[in-house]
């Protein structure tokens, strides 16, 4: 299985502050790298999903890059409607496996 | 717009089998894949599997011989199945819409494994 290892397990920002997450592979994925936003009493969303895309409806403060087998989702000014938990996600083969989740809280 | 919802016990006893359901509406389970991911209480994600478009399926390994996903394209649901059930299953369940990632999710169903 791919591990997805993702840091940090839990953040505190400040408003409009930039805040990053990021996920490294245990192999290459290539682009196949999803990032999901799960708010409080929610199910989780889609945010990013080949790296760098932006799902439907989602702000463009967030941002998703890579290098080589680390993955980083950017946050450019923190908004009090982002906390909540993100998981990185690969995409490139079964079993699909997630990152063990960042939980992001407003300081 | 695509919705699903999930269904079923809160509580299943060790050693039975946990049955839920994922009713779709806004769109046909006959296209796409269709998957079960479940978050256990501390926040690990995990996949279980999904079903296509055809019919068949694919699951994660780690559940070995105790999972089965179904569907009834007439309804327009799937199903999940885990048999022998202990409390390390206790988790929410969410179906999802699986195109490559999950980009539309159930509300989650939270099930106890407790005797």
């Amino acid at each position: 299985d791919i591990q997805m290892t993702q840091s940090p397990a839990s953040l505190s920002a400040s408003l409009e502050e930039i805040v990053t997450i990021t996920c490294q592979a245990s192999q290459n994925i290539g682009n196949w790298l999803a990032w999901y936003q799960q708010k409080p009493g929610k199910s989780p969303q889609l945010l990013i999903y080949g790296t760098t895309s932006l799902a439907d409806g989602v702000p463009s403060r967030f941002s998703g890059s890579r290098s080589g087998t680390q993955y980083s989702l950017k946050i450019s000014r923190l908004q009090v409607e982002d906390i909540g938990i993100y998981y990185c996600q690969q995409a490139s083969s079964t079993p699909l496996t997630f990152g063990s989740g960042t939980k992001l809280e407003i300081k | 717009e695509v919705q699903l919802q999930e269904s079923g016990p809160g509580l299943v006893k060790p050693s039975q089998s946990l049955s839920l359901t994922c009713s779709v509406t806004g769109y046909s389970i006959t296209s796409n894949y269709w998957g079960w991911i479940r978050k256990f209480p501390g926040n690990k994600m995990e996949w279980m599997g999904y079903i296509s478009y055809s019919g068949s399926t694919s699951y994660n390994p780690s559940l070995k011989s105790r999972i089965s996903i179904t569907r009834d394209t007439s309804k327009n649901q799937f199903f999940l199945q885990l048999n022998s059930v202990t409390t390390e299953d206790t988790a929410t369940y969410y179906c999802a819409r699986y195109t490559d990632v999950m980009d539309a999710w159930g509300q989650g169903a939270s099930v106890t494994v407790s005797s």
